[in-house]
């Protein structure tokens, strides 16, 4: 079946960019998202991808996908303390509604 | 800005006792979806509703489980006979037609004692 895979942490002092990666192994994806998650919040959608774009920037956030490695990645540039977070990438198919999510990457910014 | 809201935020229940989880999704929203984390594992997928009727399920959702949209706004999750491993974060999510972006809400957490 299909499988979204993150590393677990990351941590970078404020002010850098964050770079956070996904892999996946559905050749069939045809969407990718990006999710934030605070503490005792739920997700929150930041941003998506059609399978066809190679890149897609908004404001701070730059979503690069490599669709022949199926890498996913997710730069926040200018990291403030405020996008501590987990945050989780998610694939969908063409045929499904449903979302296949990984176990998500923990962002930790450093004053 | 609009939002998918639950009730209740936490949801204590005895084993073998049934719970109803509620959602009110987006309100121009026909696509909803709930989803489920135990604690330490993946956010995973249980069910996706539309026109009144379940178009995608999860080997998860058994017979255990059931959904509802009783009325115009609310859309609900039945777990008939809880289980100790049914404990988990259970999200309401939705969607709007002709969009891809499935919206979340902040979760049920539920404990099964």
């Amino acid at each position: 079946g299909e499988d979204v895979e993150q590393s677990l942490f990351l941590s970078v002092r404020e002010g850098d960019s964050s770079v956070i990666n996904c892999t996946y192994t559905d050749s069939s994806s045809t969407y990718l998202y990006w999710y934030k998650q605070e503490p005792g919040a739920g997700l929150q959608l930041l941003t998506y991808i059609f399978s066809n774009m190679d890149m897609k920037q908004d404001q701070r956030l730059t979503v690069l996908l490599n669709k022949k490695d199926k890498h996913l990645s997710l730069r926040i540039a200018d990291t403030q303390t405020g996008d501590s977070a987990i945050y989780f990438c998610a694939e969908k198919q063409n045929a499904g509604n449903m979302l296949t999510f990984g176990g998500g990457t923990r962002l930790m910014v450093k004053p | 800005e609009p939002e998918v809201t639950q009730t209740p935020s936490h949801q204590v229940t005895q084993m073998g006792q049934e719970v109803i989880l509620r959602c009110v999704p987006i309100s121009n929203h026909l696509y909803f979806y709930w989803y489920r984390q135990i604690l330490g594992q993946k956010v995973e997928f249980l069910v996706s509703f539309y026109n009144n009727e379940i178009s995608e399920k999860s080997e998860i959702f058994d017979d255990q489980f059931s959904v509802e949209r009783p009325d115009g706004s609310n859309f609900t999750l039945k777990i008939r006979s809880t289980k100790l491993e049914d404990s988990a974060m259970y999200f309401c999510a939705s969607r709007a037609v002709g969009r891809d972006e499935q919206f979340f809400g902040p979760g049920t957490r539920l404990t099964v004692l």
